[in-house]
């Protein structure tokens, strides 16, 4: 167990939808990191937010968009969803910068398959 | 883009076995990480080597870091069928936003 909750675990939507997923980090974390993660790949960084501000963008469209709120939980969205979308959605929480001070703490992930 | 490539992509062996999963990747890095994951779950992370390190132990893990080569392999020692899973390396670049960028994985399956 790592104190990151992520919700909801699994999700269905239809081509040109907008999804919202919602990440609690571990108590005591300010950064939020998302990945995306298609069957049978590696996670692919989305982006990174470290006490409420953006740290770093992975190569992904405006159409995805993040939120850090005060009490560091965060939530991501996507609007116009295409069917590439459908993936494993990880949330990873860590106190201060991931790569510089260490491990990521993550939740078990949001499965959104778009149709 | 992808930052490590793990090498092989899939593993197959008996228990009690030792596995032998490599990590090779492009820029200098800060530190490289080492993560496995059940089917369909989220990470774990196992170890974490800096790039001033050029070994680390915990438990079972065998962690080693070749900077001049940009490599890095994990070494499960009498491996278990609960070993069973994906590992990933994670590579932390220096110089830019210390943000881990994962491999594909390799797939290790431990038969009893």
């Amino acid at each position: 167990e790592t104190g990151v909750t992520q919700s909801p675990t699994h999700l269905i939507k239809t081509r040109g939808q907008q999804v919202t997923l919602r990440c609690s980090s571990q108590s005591g974390h300010n950064t939020v990191s998302w990945y995306q993660q298609a069957l049978g790949q590696g996670p692919q960084f989305i982006f990174q937010y470290y006490r409420e501000e953006e740290n770093g963008r992975g190569n992904f469209p405006p159409r995805f968009s993040g939120l850090q709120f005060p009490n560091y939980s965060s939530e991501l969205n996507v609007n116009a969803l295409e069917l590439d979308d459908s993936a494993l959605y990880l949330c990873a929480s860590s106190h201060g910068l991931a790569g510089d001070v260490g491990e990521l703490f993550f939740g078990e992930g949001s499965r959104l398959t778009v149709l | 883009s992808q930052q490590g490539e793990e090498d092989p992509q899939a593993l197959s062996i008996q228990e009690g076995e030792n596995a032998t999963m490599n990590c090779s990747y492009k820029t200098s890095i800060n530190n490289l990480q080492w993560y496995r994951q059940n089917s369909g779950r989220g990470l774990v992370h196992l170890i974490l080597i800096r790039s001033n390190e050029r070994e680390k132990h915990s438990g079972r893990l065998r962690v080693t870091l070749d900077t001049s080569k940009k490599s890095s392999s994990l070494l499960i020692t009498a491996s278990r069928a609960a070993d069973t899973a994906s590992y990933f390396c994670a590579t932390a670049s220096s110089g830019g936003s210390y943000i881990p960028t994962f491999g594909r994985g390799t797939s290790l399956i431990v038969h009893p």
